[in-house]
């Protein structure tokens, strides 16, 4: 069954620097999607991306975050200067297509630690 | 931000028997409606959606109920198994994007 697949598991990084977090959505999906999850608090929604822009972002995906769909396969979600606050579980998910199947489907996570 | 809510942290029901998960919202503009299934170190997993035009959508021992004029909705699974124990999201989708809003999560523990 094809499942959303996401690099690396787990990230350590010192203040201030950058990381880039990848993932690999389902193959025929065209919407594509990042949320993260700090420890003991909800599920949020940073961004989503439809035909290679921004189609939505939250409060928390500030200047800081950027979204690239760098060939055809991979999405990937940069934070250039990373915070303390920063620290999460960061999911990429995928759907199919946004009328009539609304179901997105979620990568294992990486777990992003900043020192 | 409370627009999803689940009020139950936690869960506990005997294998076989019917496991009922709640979930409540504010926002009259959410006509989508899912659940999500999450273990420890994975990513959260679909298990059954329902739209607003709807009250009920079954699928196996899965059936989601909708309450609009409550803002309520519950996750019933019957029977309940060993393996259905993991931390269940609701997730709600306005007409206007694409954005998922989240529940807390409520604790499911299946005993054998």
């Amino acid at each position: 069954e094809p499942e959303v697949t996401q690099t690396p598991s787990h990230q350590v990084t010192q203040m201030g620097q950058e990381v880039i977090l990848r993932c690999v959505p389902i193959s025929n999906h065209l919407y594509f999607y990042w949320y993260r999850q700090i420890l003991g608090q909800k599920v949020e929604f940073l961004v989503s991306f439809y035909n290679n822009e921004i189609s939505e972002k939250s409060e928390i995906f500030d200047d800081q975050f950027s979204v690239e769909r760098p060939d055809g396969s991979n999405f990937t979600l940069k934070i250039r200067s990373t915070k303390l606050e920063d620290s999460a579980m960061y999911f990429c998910a995928s759907s199919e297509k946004l009328a009539g199947a609304y179901e997105q489907f979620f990568g294992p996570g990486t777990r992003l630690t900043v020192l | 931000d409370q627009q999803v809510k689940q009020n139950s942290p936690s869960l506990s029901v005997q294998e076989g028997r019917i496991s009922i998960l709640n979930c409540d919202y504010t926002n009259s503009m959410f006509d989508y409606f899912l659940w999500y299934k999450k273990y420890p170190a994975e990513g959260p997993t679909f298990l059954i959606s329902i739209s607003s035009i709807k009250d009920k959508n079954e699928d196996g021992r899965f059936t989601v109920f909708l309450n609009k004029s409550a803002k309520h909705l519950s996750l019933h699974i019957v029977p309940s198994q060993p393996g259905d124990s993991a931390v269940y999201f609701c997730a709600a989708m306005g007409n206007a994007g694409n954005m998922l809003t989240f529940g807390g999560g409520t604790r499911l523990m299946v005993k054998p």
